[in-house]
């Protein structure tokens, strides 16, 4: 079952624009994650942030949570034509065993 | 370099014809997963495997198989495939569950 829901489901933006994708869940977490997906790709894992953590950076890779909201934010700032992918998040939901995936926000970046 | 090999990358099949997927990995991961993606949806899980702990999701269709004869190594079987099963099948690691996953390239199934 879907868990995460990610608005928007698509965006195009202008290569060095800032590109902000949100996640937002149901259940309580543990931990929530974000990975990459070229196309016709495999998936690649960005960021991992627990449910103690508010803010977790890595390279041009912003990712915010807020658990009294139920959602997290992955901002992609300098963006860069690469950048061009979708983005998923995943929870693990309290579960034992597996994540929780959102549909994907596909980021368009434009020359 | 650690990573999850998938093979082949492409494989077309005939309508009910069998069908063996390989997945490896150099990581010695605990978990392996197997997941199904259409469309640029989001990736489906259709079993994973604790060790030897075999684990089928409810709605994983009994079509579907997997062995994983060592810690390497995992298949999936699909023992006959139907247009529906045209996907991507990707292959995922990790020590332990719900800690960060590893993917395979994927292997794109084409059902003729």
């Amino acid at each position: 079952s879907q868990q995460g829901e990610e608005d928007p489901q698509a965006l195009s933006i202008q290569e060095g624009e800032n590109a902000t994708m949100n996640c937002s869940y149901k259940t309580s977490i543990n931990n929530l994650q974000w990975y990459r997906q070229n196309s016709g790709r495999g998936l690649v894992h960005l960021i991992l942030i627990r449910s103690n953590e508010r803010e977790k950076h890595s390279g041009r890779l912003r990712v915010t949570l807020d658990t009294s909201k139920k959602s997290s934010s992955l901002l992609i700032t300098a963006s860069r034509a690469a950048d061009t992918a979708s983005y998923f998040c995943a929870t693990d939901g309290r579960s034992n065993y597996q994540l929780i995936w959102g549909a994907g926000t596909k980021l368009i970046i434009k020359p | 370099d650690a990573m999850v090999i998938q093979n082949p990358r492409y494989q077309v099949t005939q309508f009910g014809k069998p069908v063996t997927l390989s997945c490896s990995q150099t990581l010695n991961h605990n978990v392996m997963y197997w997941y199904q993606q259409k469309s640029s949806q989001a990736p489906k899980l259709l079993f994973h495997y604790y060790d030897k702990d075999f684990n089928n999701e409810a709605d994983t269709p009994d079509n579907f198989q997997s062995r994983r004869p060592n810690t390497s190594f995992c298949f999936l079987d699909i023992r006959s495939p139907g247009l529906g099963d045209a996907a991507m099948y990707l292959c995922a690691t990790s020590m332990r569950h719900t800690d960060e996953q590893f993917f395979g390239p994927g292997t794109r199934l084409t059902v003729l």
